[in-house]
Formats: C-alpha cells, sequence, structure tokens
C-alpha cells in the first residue's frame, strides 16, 4: 500500500538558517509528489511538486525539493527561513494512474525563532 | 486563479443534528475531494467524485454521505452528526495531474 512519512512532528529553526523538511514515500510506481504548506487557520497551498525529468523541483516562496528514487524521499529545503515560513507542511504522494486520489503524511509544524 | 470555496469557516451542531457541509469550485475541474484533517493524523479522504453524480469512498467513509449534483458543487452530509466527527474539513478540486487546489476549511464542532 502506497504510504508517506514525515519523521519530523515539529521543527524549530531560528530566522535566516537553513532548512530541510523529511519525506519518505512507499509507492511502486514512478510517484508524483507534492508539498503542500498550511498556514494556521487556513487550506493547503500547493509549493511545489515532481512529476517527472529533473530530480531537483523548484516551487513557490523560495522552496526547492529534491527526488530520490534510491532513497524514496523527496525533502524539501529552503536556504532562508523567514518567520512567515511557520506553518504546518505535508507531503503527498498520487495514488494511483487514474489520478483520482493522494495520500498525505501527517504533517511537519514549523516553528521559526528570531 | 482557481478557487475553491467553502460555505463556512466555522460550525457549531448539536449531536444528532445532520449537517450539510458545501464546496463551490470555479475552474470547471471534474474531479472533487472530502478531506478531514485532525492534529497528529493529517488528512484523511472521506470521499471523492470524478464527476456528476459520481462519488467513491476514500478511507473514512464511515458516518458521511456526499451528494454532486451539479460539476462545481460537491456536498458532505452527516446524518447523524456525532462527537467524534468534531474536525477540520477541507474540500479540494482539480482537473488533471493531481495538482489538487484546497479550500479554506470548515471547522466543525459537534457538541
Amino acid at each position: 500500500a502506497q504510504s508517506v512519512t514525515q519523521p519530523d512532528i515539529h521543527i524549530t529553526v531560528s530566522e535566516g538558517a537553513s532548512l530541510e523538511l523529511r519525506c519518505n514515500y512507499s509507492y511502486g510506481a514512478t510517484p508524483y509528489l507534492f508539498w503542500y504548506v498550511q498556514s494556521p487557520g487556513q487550506g493547503l497551498q500547493l509549493l511545489l511538486k515532481y512529476f517527472s525529468g529533473d530530480t531537483l523541483v523548484q516551487g513557490i516562496k523560495g522552496f526547492e525539493a529534491e527526488f530520490k528514487r534510491s532513497q524514496s524521499s523527496f525533502n524539501l529545503r529552503k536556504p532562508s527561513v523567514h518567520w512567515s515560513d511557520a506553518a504546518e507542511y505535508f507531503c503527498a504522494v498520487g495514488a494511483n494512474q487514474a489520478g483520482t486520489a493522494l495520500i498525505f503524511g501527517k504533517g511537519t509544524t514549523l516553528s521559526v525563532s528570531s | 486563479d482557481v478557487k475553491v470555496t467553502q460555505s463556512s469557516r466555522y460550525l457549531v451542531k448539536r449531536t444528532g443534528e445532520k449537517v450539510f457541509l458545501e464546496c463551490v469550485q470555479d475552474m470547471d475541474h471534474e474531479n472533487m475531494f472530502w478531506y478531514r484533517q485532525d492534529p497528529g493524523l493529517g488528512l484523511r479522504l472521506i470521499y471523492f467524485s470524478y464527476d456528476v453524480k459520481m462519488k467513491e469512498k476514500g478511507d473514512i467513509p464511515e458516518g458521511y454521505s456526499v451528494s454532486r449534483e451539479k460539476k462545481e458543487r460537491f456536498s458532505l452530509i452527516l446524518e447523524s452528526a456525532s462527537t467524534n466527527q468534531t474536525s477540520m474539513y477541507l474540500c479540494a478540486s482539480f482537473r488533471t495531474s493531481y495538482e489538487q487546489y484546497f479550500g479554506p476549511g470548515t471547522r466543525l464542532t459537534v457538541t
């Protein structure tokens, strides 16, 4: 069965420091991978996606993620975190070829300290 | 921009009430979804619909039903609300390529 694991429930980084949020997936075929962000009280916003091709994908708000098939990972990175990046981040994988559902990880909450 | 709207941001209902959560999207998307979000559990799929009058159960359909009479509107129905259905409910839609657009969510409290 497909699954997504986000090993870190909560991460705190200092403003201006770099960030890496981990995501591991389990999926038999070539996965479609996503990162979403959810600010407090809001819905989810797509940060970036990977379907195929270049394994390093760029997203909005200065985020990037790298697909590593050998490690079944799709980690999210940002070189310099801003206080406004404090939010909950969800990794997701496309569950089937028909494209009708996503499977989400349980999320990582990011706190930014000054 | 794609817009997905949900009828209420906050809702308080009593146990046993019938509850309707409405979701509307303005981008002519075929696929629409209802998730519930609970702390530590992430997002769990309740139901989805890939066309008008079509519906499929997700991972946790028990206690819920849905209605899709028009392409732009997807309703989630709690036939008899219970306290364990207190949660954040998120609606999403997409046309192709899995990229789902989410509404702002409805925080439902059942007392």
